[in-house]
């Protein structure tokens, strides 16, 4: 059973604090993404990584970084966490040239 | 720039009817079109794509109909059932390549199926 998991599926953090949410794939995919989903904007990725320590901006990158040191995994930072990215993250991967993404579980993160 | 949206957030349906989401886009270069739906608590799942050049698929119980005329998605839901309450997204994919590929999702539907 193919899987993408997300660390934590819940997360209370504080104003100015620096947040990691790890996401690990297990199946070799060298696609992974990290969108964030807020209710009636849909999902919008954040960033994107179609190799190891390569990754590219999405349409909201801005508070935001991502590392990829490992295939397998793929983390998003947020630098000093702020209330208006209370939100559900959710990481993705994929295989080049497949259409179908696989998700994980997502991340509930409320930064008060 | 790229977007994908829905023309209608919610859909409530009775048991047993069929549903119809619809969903329009704006990127008419992109290369694949795709249905998820996502459920109560989980992460989207993958239910069906459709490649820029075909106007229909059909899956199990489900039908993606592609109108390049007027950027137009839509999914079918024979005899709607209960399990199949959920928000669905349509995403499109602007290039499908080796390389890596990006997916660009609309805003979602919810869908109810009532008893």
């Amino acid at each position: 059973d193919v899987k993408v998991t997300q660390s934590s599926r819940y997360l209370v953090k504080r104003t100015g604090e620096k947040v990691f949410l790890e996401c690990v794939q297990d199946m070799d995919h060298e696609n992974m993404f990290w969108y964030r989903q807020d209710p009636g904007l849909g999902l919008r990725l954040i960033y994107f990584s179609y190799d190891v320590k390569m990754k590219e901006k999405g349409d909201i990158p801005e508070g935001y970084s991502v590392s990829r040191e490992k295939k397998e995994r793929f983390s998003l930072i947020l630098e000093s966490a702020s209330t208006n990215q209370t939100s559900m993250y959710l990481c993705a991967s994929s295989a080049p040239g497949n259409t179908e993404a696989f998700f994980g579980q997502g991340t509930r993160l409320t930064v008060v | 720039g790229e977007s994908v949206g829905l023309h209608l957030p919610t859909l409530s349906v009775q048991e047993g009817d069929n549903s119809i989401i619809n969903c329009a886009y704006s990127n008419s270069a992109s290369d694949y079109f795709i249905w998820y739906k996502q459920e109560s608590g989980k992460g989207p799942q993958f239910i069906i794509d459709i490649r820029s050049n075909m106007d229909k698929r059909q899956g199990q119980r489900v039908t993606v109909l592609l109108n390049k005329t007027v950027k137009h998605l839509s999914l079918q839901i024979a005899a709607t059932q209960p399990g199949d309450s959920a928000v669905y997204f349509c995403a499109e994919i602007p290039q499908l390549d080796n390389y890596g590929q990006n997916f660009v999702f609309g805003p979602g539907t919810r869908l109810s199926v009532l008893p």
